[in-house]
């Protein structure tokens, strides 16, 4: 597409569910991204894929956390047992390539998850 | 581990002011340093990418700095407008992979 594209925009959950965020990233983008901003604060990063793989996932909080690009092109954040702490807006971003400083990335809009 | 610290953490300005914006990180091995745009709701729009070996990168009337030695960067905007009024967001690739780590933005308003 376009764009990067996420979904859903918006996610209200209770405490102790399972959510997805889901994020298509821009058409040929080899690498995919996920950050998490909490209010008020820049983003942080989560995981990033290069292809089907995840090449780096150091900025996953806890094992509740899990993603998967199953096919090299879309990708979900999952989320177990969310807690109230989880609440943020979640980022996705692709680049053509995760070659240090060669590529900008581009960013979705967020998936802005509150749990109640 | 990198830390980005920006300042100041909002500002507010009468239009056609030019105004800087300061970005600071404390791992000067760096392989670049990007600023970005946010507005409320939306996700961010890279504005300025800055390689580690340049000085400067200009786009328009912003104009971006960087000293690595010093671990410093700025964001000049030049006679500012009320659609410059977001969060703009300083961030460094420091590690492979292109990860990266972000300061916690300034919030500008450009008033009429």
């Amino acid at each position: 597409g376009a764009g990067v594209s996420q979904t859903p925009s918006n996610k209200v959950t209770e405490k102790g569910k399972y959510v997805e965020l889901r994020c298509d990233p821009i058409s040929g983008h080899t690498a995919l991204y996920w950050y998490r901003q909490s209010l008020g604060q820049g983003p942080e990063f989560l995981i990033y894929f290069q292809g089907t793989g995840a090449a780096d996932d150091s900025g996953l909080p806890n094992d509740r956390f899990f993603a998967v690009r199953p096919e090299g092109s879309v990708s979900t954040l999952k989320i177990q047992r969310t807690e109230r702490g989880d609440s943020a807006v979640y980022l996705c971003a692709s680049s053509l390539q995760p070659s240090s400083g060669a590529n900008v990335l581009t960013f979705g809009a967020g998936s802005r998850l509150t749990v109640l | 581990k990198q830390e980005v610290t920006q300042i100041p953490a909002a500002l507010s300005v009468p239009e056609g002011e030019n105004l800087v914006l300061n970005c600071s990180f404390t791992d000067s091995a760096i392989y670049n340093l990007q600023w970005f745009r946010q507005d409320p709701g939306k996700g961010l729009t890279s504005l300025l990418l800055i390689q580690s070996s340049q000085r400067e990168q200009t786009s328009g009337r912003l104009n971006a700095s960087l000293d690595k030695s010093s671990g410093r960067s700025t964001l000049y905007i030049a006679a500012s407008q009320p659609g410059d009024s977001a969060t703009y967001l300083c961030a460094v690739v420091t590690g492979g992979g292109n990860k990266l780590t972000f300061g916690t933005g300034t919030q500008l308003k450009v008033e009429l």
